[in-house]
């Protein structure tokens, strides 16, 4: 089955810093999301983005359909983007398939 | 408004008791699905269905139900609640007429459940 991957698994980061979260494909990628969990459990849409690069504010992502990987940049990082950041691909069959997500602990 | 609504938010109960979690949507989406998470984990999917007339199991369906009232509504029930089903659990709705046959999921803000 697909198989979706993220890294890094945990990251502290001081205010003001900025980051790489990456994504992993084993299959292509159909219906690639980013999500943020926050500390509250709230799933937060970031993007839709199957392939390309999308920006929205200080966040951007970028997807490499070919290759089979995504990367969301987090610049001059905030504590409030603290919590937890999945990607989730759909395969042929549509289902949205999660990876396990990349805890982000941004201090002040 | 919230586009997408889940009740109860928060629910504790016990051993073998009937429970019924809901979800609401206003944006006229006609995908919604059903998903839960365990501490940890990602997502995996519960029930989903494209249409009113259209129910379909996902991974982890055992021991769940769902009903799709109307387009905008639909339900998950434990019929006999275990503590194993203790989790976060989410609503999600999509529009197949947009993004074509891939589409941008949306969620609720989830229910926890606790089950005793």
């Amino acid at each position: 089955g697909i198989q979706v991957e993220q890294s890094p698994p945990d990251l502290i980061l001081q205010e003001g810093a900025n980051s790489t979260l990456r994504c992993n494909f084993s299959d292509s990628v159909n219906n690639l999301q980013w999500f943020h969990q926050n500390p509250w459990g709230q799933l937060i849409n970031l993007f839709y983005i199957p392939s390309g690069t999308k920006q929205n504010g200080r966040l951007s992502a970028t997807t490499v359909a070919t290759e089979r990987y995504s990367l969301l940049y987090i610049s001059s990082s905030q504590t409030t983007d603290s919590g937890v950041y999945f990607c989730a691909n759909a395969g042929n069959n549509r289902k949205l398939i999660w990876g396990l997500g990349t805890s982000l602990a941004v201090n002040p | 408004d919230a586009d997408v609504t889940q009740t109860p938010r928060n629910r504790i109960t016990k051993t073998g008791k009937r429970i019924m979690l809901e979800c609401s949507q206003t944006k006229g989406h006609d995908r919604m699905y059903w998903y839960r998470q365990d501490p940890g984990l990602g997502l995996r999917l519960i029930y989903y269905s494209f249409d009113v007339k259209d129910i379909n199991k996902g991974e982890i369906s055992d021991g769940y139900s769902v009903s799709r009232q109307a387009q905008a509504k639909f339900s998950l029930s434990l019929e006999s609640a275990i503590p194993n089903q203790t989790a976060l659990y989410f609503c999600a709705t999509s529009d197949s007429l947009t993004s074509g046959s891939y589409n941008e999921q949306f969620f609720g803000p989830g229910t926890r459940l606790t089950v005793l």
